[in-house]
């Protein structure tokens, strides 16, 4: 598909596991965001990536929150020792540089933390 | 202060009839983006309709309309001719360009359910 994937759509961890979540977003995407949306509420901008270079962390919750871009395509948000208000919804977008009018999101990643 | 504010949690309409959804919003931009976006029970979010600050007439995509009042700070989205499929949460959100640097973060409002009865 030309779409947005992530995987895995859903993750269980444990409180205190460390987690990986990957978007593959479209081709040619120089632009790439993260987003969390907890149960019942709108999505929130964790973080900003143009190409491989993160411009915007802003977002991140805690600097237990770490994503990176290496290569300027596949994207990966990491939680290290998940808590149980990390249960949400993780989104990622992706749009052409400049084309601020349009920004296509993935499935999501839905984590639950038990 | 909220920067998109939902006031409708949940709408229902009948099916064929039209149906408004509010938002409002709040900035200093003078150049920004709203957009509104469908979120069916399968999660993706799903683009539906873009406006920008500076657009002279309301953005319509299909059955979607933007109904933009520039003074109000409001940016409605009617949906006309509703059917079974358009249940669903949608989401406003806007986009901010201060000093014309964004690079297209949104800041989303908290949503309103939206339910088709046949």
């Amino acid at each position: 598909g030309a779409g947005v994937s992530q995987s895995p759509r859903y993750k269980v961890a444990k409180r205190g596991q460390d987690v990986a979540l990957r978007c593959d977003p479209i081709s040619g995407h120089v632009s790439l965001f993260w987003y969390q949306q907890a149960l019942g509420q709108g999505p929130e901008f964790l973080t900003y990536f143009q190409n491989e270079a993160q411009l915007d962390k802003s977002g991140l919750p805690s600097d237990r929150f770490f994503a990176e871009r290496p290569e300027g395509s596949v994207s990966t948000l990491k939680i290290q020792r998940t808590q149980q208000e990390d249960s949400a919804v993780y989104l990622c977008a992706s749009s052409l540089q400049g084309r601020l009018y349009e920004q296509y999101f993935g499935p999501g990643t839905r984590l639950t933390v038990t | 202060a909220q920067k998109i504010t939902q006031t409708q949690p949940g709408m229902f309409v009948q099916e064929k009839e039209a149906v408004t959804l509010d938002c409002t919003y709040d900035t200093s931009d003078q150049s920004y983006g709203l957009f509104w976006y469908k979120q069916p029970s399968s999660g993706e979010m799903i683009f539906l309709i873009y406006q920008g600050s500076y657009d002279e007439q309301n953005a319509t995509e299909g059955r979607y309309s933007l109904n933009f009042q520039k003074a109000r700070k409001s940016a409605n989205l009617v949906i006309s001719a509703s059917q079974l499929g358009d249940s669903a949460m949608y989401f406003c959100a806007m986009r901010e360009d201060a000093g014309g640097t964004s690079y297209g973060k949104l800041t989303f409002g908290q949503g309103t359910i939206l339910t088709v009865h046949p």
